[in-house]
């Protein structure tokens, strides 16, 4: 089972700041199959991010990301009001998908 | 495409549970469906997938032998039988298509509570 570590836990910033979150995995992530979550509380989570670094549909450009292998990143280059919400990062590179524990983007 | 969950349930531990994930909006049969879930206070655990078109199946190791997946091709439906319930398993329980892209489309999820 490949296991993802983000980090950090929690990152506490005001709107307009720069985001970074990190996601390490435990073995390469195969074809770079990496992509990033975005959950609110009560809401379903959203898919922001596939193939490591192509944003979904409907995604604004503050959002990117890069990575390969075992290391990724996660970028929000600007946070809006409607970002602050936990991150997940989720490999589906092998038939067992796994998430990591969440990073929380939180008001400062 | 969208999939829509059934509501809320409530169980006594001991119990079973099965919560169903209707997709529309695209070929049902083109996609998998992953099933995630949510323990409060916790983050997002995957428990397996099922393949529209075969019905084939991959479930995590932690719920082997506990959780039965399966999907209704006539009406476009996918299922999550849950058995042997205990607290633990209060969770808000998630569907989501399983794509190329990864996790694409999500159910609205479906609270689970155990408790005598």
């Amino acid at each position: 089972e490949i296991v993802l570590t983000q980090s950090p836990g929690t990152l506490s910033l005001s709107p307009g700041e720069r985001a970074t979150l990190s996601c390490g995995a435990s073995q390469s992530v195969g074809g770079n199959f990496l992509a990033w979550l975005q959950h609110k509380p009560g809401q379903a989570p959203s898919l922001l991010i596939h193939s490591a670094s192509k944003r979904a549909t409907d995604v604004p450009d503050r959002f990117s990301a890069s990575g390969s292998g075992t290391n990724f990143t996660l970028t929000i280059t600007r946070l809006e009001p409607e970002d602050f919400a936990v991150y997940y990062c989720q490999q589906y590179s092998s038939l067992h998908y796994t998430f990591g524990q969440g990073t929380k983007v939180e008001i400062k | 495409g969208q999939v829509v969950q059934s509501g809320a349930e409530v169980k006594k531990p001991g119990a079973s549970v099965k919560v169903s994930c209707k997709a529309s909006g695209y070929s049902f049969s083109s996609y998998g469906m992953s099933w995630v879930r949510q323990a409060p206070g916790q983050g997002l655990e995957w428990m397996g997938w099922i393949s529209g078109l075969n019905g084939k199946t991959q479930y995590a190791q932690k719920y082997q032998g506990r959780v039965t997946m399966t999907t209704d091709t006539s009406t476009n439906i996918a299922y999550m039988e849950l058995r042997s319930l205990t607290s633990d398993d209060t969770a808000v329980y998630f569907c989501a298509r399983r794509s190329a892209l990864g996790l694409d489309v999500w159910g609205q999820g479906t609270t689970v509570i155990v408790s005598s």
